[in-house]
């Protein structure tokens, strides 16, 4: 059955440097996404993509995210300049059409810690 | 506004044992409802989806959901758990009417299944 996969799965990182998260959507899939999760606290919403360009975006994701599709298989999510704050699981996610009724197939995630 | 709730953090259950996971919701039209698992170190995987029809709506694993609208409800049942079905469940929510295909998803609710 294909899966979404990312790497790495764990990224240890000082405050202020720049990581990038990566994620291999499933190919005939057309949506991409990015979420976090806090531990402890709920799934939270970062990113859609599609066609090339964000479709939309969360308050999170703000002028220290940016995400790209840089050949035909990789989604990246690139984070600046790391906040402690930004210490979280992000899941990667995709999905073969974007309507209400489409489900979401989710990556392992990549446990992300500042330090 | 979408939102969607999971009033219980864990529910223990013994072997053998039905087992209900609760899931309310709030949206402005009409709701598409989801339930996915999370196993340990791994993303969260779909279980079974309500768009329209029949308010029973089965799903992998034996996992089945009751679609209640007068109780803005979609509870996740099974007849008998297993030790195996031990994990971490979300219940999503989208929303007809507002404008966006972003899912938002409950805060989880830890599923203790009991020799």
């Amino acid at each position: 059955e294909p899966e979404v996969t990312q790497t790495p799965s764990h990224q240890v990182t000082q405050m202020g440097q720049e990581v990038i998260l990566r994620c291999v959507p499933i190919s005939n899939h057309l949506y991409f996404y990015w979420y976090r999760q806090i531990l402890g606290q709920k799934v939270e919403f970062l990113v859609s993509f599609y066609n090339n360009e964000i479709s939309e975006k969360s308050e999170i994701f703000d002028d220290q995210f940016s995400v790209e599709r840089p050949d035909g298989s990789n989604f990246t999510l690139k984070i600046r300049s790391t906040k402690l704050e930004d210490s979280a699981m992000y899941f990667c996610a995709s999905s073969e059409g974007v309507a209400l009724g489409y489900e979401q197939y989710f990556g392992p995630g990549t446990r992300l810690t500042v330090t | 506004a979408q939102s969607v709730a999971q009033p219980e953090d864990q529910v223990n259950v013994a072997e053998g044992n039905p087992l209900t996971v609760k899931c309310t919701y709030s949206v402005s039209g009409n709701p598409y409802l989801f339930w996915y698992v999370q196993y340990p170190n791994r993303g969260l995987q779909f279980l079974l989806k309500y768009i329209t029809g029949d308010n029973l709506v089965k799903g992998s694993y034996g996992f089945e959901a009751e679609f209640n609208k007068s109780q803005t409800s979609f509870h996740l049942k099974k007849p008998s758990a297993l030790v195996s079905d031990s994990a971490l469940y979300f219940c999503a929510v989208r929303d007809t009417r507002g404008g966006s295909y972003i899912p938002t998803f409950g805060r989880g609710t830890s599923l203790i299944v009991h020799p």
